[in-house]
């Protein structure tokens, strides 16, 4: 079965400073990787994907990841984060397989203070 | 192209009391989910679909129930609600690779 763990519930960074929130998954097969934002009081939103190819994925406001199979590892990175980054980031992983099930972390509070 | 639209997006129930919540979507997707999420837990699935007439249970399915008559709609039923089932409800469908596309939310409360 596969799971996603975020160790950080909660990460309290200043203004302009370079964050990474981390993600950690298990498989046993290939996966498709997912971080989404939720902002105060909305739904979700997808930041970024990797499905395959570059192991750097791009996404949304500045953010990017990097895949990483030996370390089952999909961090989420910003050089440098605004205020308008307090959000809620998970984390979630699928085999793309019949179901589509998405399994979700637990979420990290990206706190950003001025 | 409206994505995934749920109504109600604010409910208040009595102990007992039954309810749908409905979701549609109108990107063709055949794969649509109903998540539950609460604080420090993430979003646990409670019911998802891979088509129209075919449904299946999620990690938390107790007290809920689902019907897929059409490709766009997917409502999601409560029972007989209990104070536990007091939460913000998500729906999504996906696109053929797994990436999901979410509605807005409905939050409820039992009281």
């Amino acid at each position: 079965a596969q799971s996603v763990t975020q160790l950080d519930s909660q990460v309290p960074v200043f203004e302009e400073a370079p964050v990474e929130l981390r993600c950690n998954y298990s498989s046993s097969v290939s996966v498709y990787l997912f971080w989404y934002v939720q902002y105060p009081n909305q739904g979700l939103q997808l930041l970024l994907k990797y499905l395959s190819g570059s192991t750097l994925v791009k996404g949304i406001n500045g953010f990017e990841a990097e895949f990483n199979k030996s370390q089952t590892s999909f961090h989420l990175r910003k050089p440098s984060v605004h205020i308008s980054d307090t959000a809620e980031y998970f984390c979630a992983v699928t085999d793309g397989g019949a179901t589509n099930k998405l399994i979700f972390g637990t979420g990290t509070l990206l706190a950003v203070q001025p | 192209n409206a994505g995934v639209t749920q109504t109600p997006k604010f409910q208040v129930l009595k102990t007992g009391q039954s309810m749908t919540l409905q979701c549609a979507q109108d990107m063709n997707h055949e794969y649509m989910s109903w998540y539950r999420q609460d604080p420090g837990m993430g979003l646990r699935l409670i019911h998802y679909s891979v088509g129209a007439g075919i449904t299946d249970q999620g990690e938390v399915p107790n007290g809920y129930n689902v019907s897929r008559s059409t490709t766009e709609d997917f409502p999601l039923r409560l029972l007989s609600a209990a104070p536990s089932q007091t939460s913000v409800y998500f729906c999504a469908s996906s696109s053929p690779w797994g990436e999901q596309f979410f509605g807005p939310g409905t939050r409820l409360t039992v009281l």
